[in-house]
């Protein structure tokens, strides 16, 4: 089994629409997790950390299930511009090595 | 501006030539990744560094070797290059802090040959 596993898509979505994506991890003792945002051809960057209280940053949502091991994003009010790959990234407990799930494929259409 | 340089955008090497993939990172990180990045298998770990001559194999190390001498510099070497090491390589680097964010350099597209 993979140790982080997303849902590869793509997910075509028009503006406006709210879209979710999930990513499990396997490790239970894992630490730290993260939503990346890629580019087509571009290296990937943080959108944003997720805590266990969940957080949430203008349209974006993320949640941490620690009982179920998952982790997902809510994107609210798509925009053209959200149109790229979302990577879920875990942390790897005891070192601070990052795995990083294959990626979610997000295409807004007008 | 933090940044991270890989050595080159592009890179077109033959088979069984010894190939040497830089990266240098000025934000004075600790720990430093190479991954490769190949469609439809996502990121994957190749070897990891948590400090000056410090290594531990990633998901799939085999057919590379890093060099870490100095804390800004981590090296990804191929010491025979294959046609399945075509790919894209992306290197990182990190604080030991928890929550905090991995910069990626531009990556490396490598074409072997």
């Amino acid at each position: 089994r993979k140790e982080v596993e997303q849902d590869p898509g793509p997910f075509n979505v028009p503006e406006g629409a709210t879209v979710a994506f999930n990513c499990t991890y396997s490790n239970s003792a894992s630490q730290s997790f993260f939503w990346y945002r890629q580019d087509c051809r571009k290296e990937p960057k943080l959108l944003m950390s997720v805590y266990s209280s969940g957080n949430e940053d203008g349209r974006f949502t993320a949640q941490l299930n620690r009982a179920s091991q998952y982790i997902s994003l809510l994107i609210r009010d798509s925009k053209l511009s959200d149109s790229a790959t979302y990577l879920c990234v875990v942390e790897s407990y005891n070192t601070d090595k990052l795995i990083f799930g294959t990626g979610t494929r997000l295409q807004v259409f007008p | 501006d933090v940044k991270v340089t890989q050595s080159s955008r592009y890179l077109v090497k033959r088979t069984g030539e010894k190939v040497f993939l830089e990266c240098v990172q000025d934000m004075d990180h600790e720990n430093m990744f190479w991954y490769r990045q190949d469609p439809g298998l996502g990121l994957r770990l190749i070897y990891f560094s948590y400090d000056v001559k410090m290594k531990e194999k990633g998901d799939i190390p085999e057919g590379y070797s890093v060099s870490r001498e100095k804390k800004e510099r981590f090296s990804l070497i191929l010491e025979s290059a294959s046609t399945n090491q075509t790919s894209m390589y992306l290197c990182a680097s990190s604080t030991t802090v928890m929550n905090t964010e991995a910069f990626f350099g531009q990556g490396t597209r490598l074409t072997v040959v």
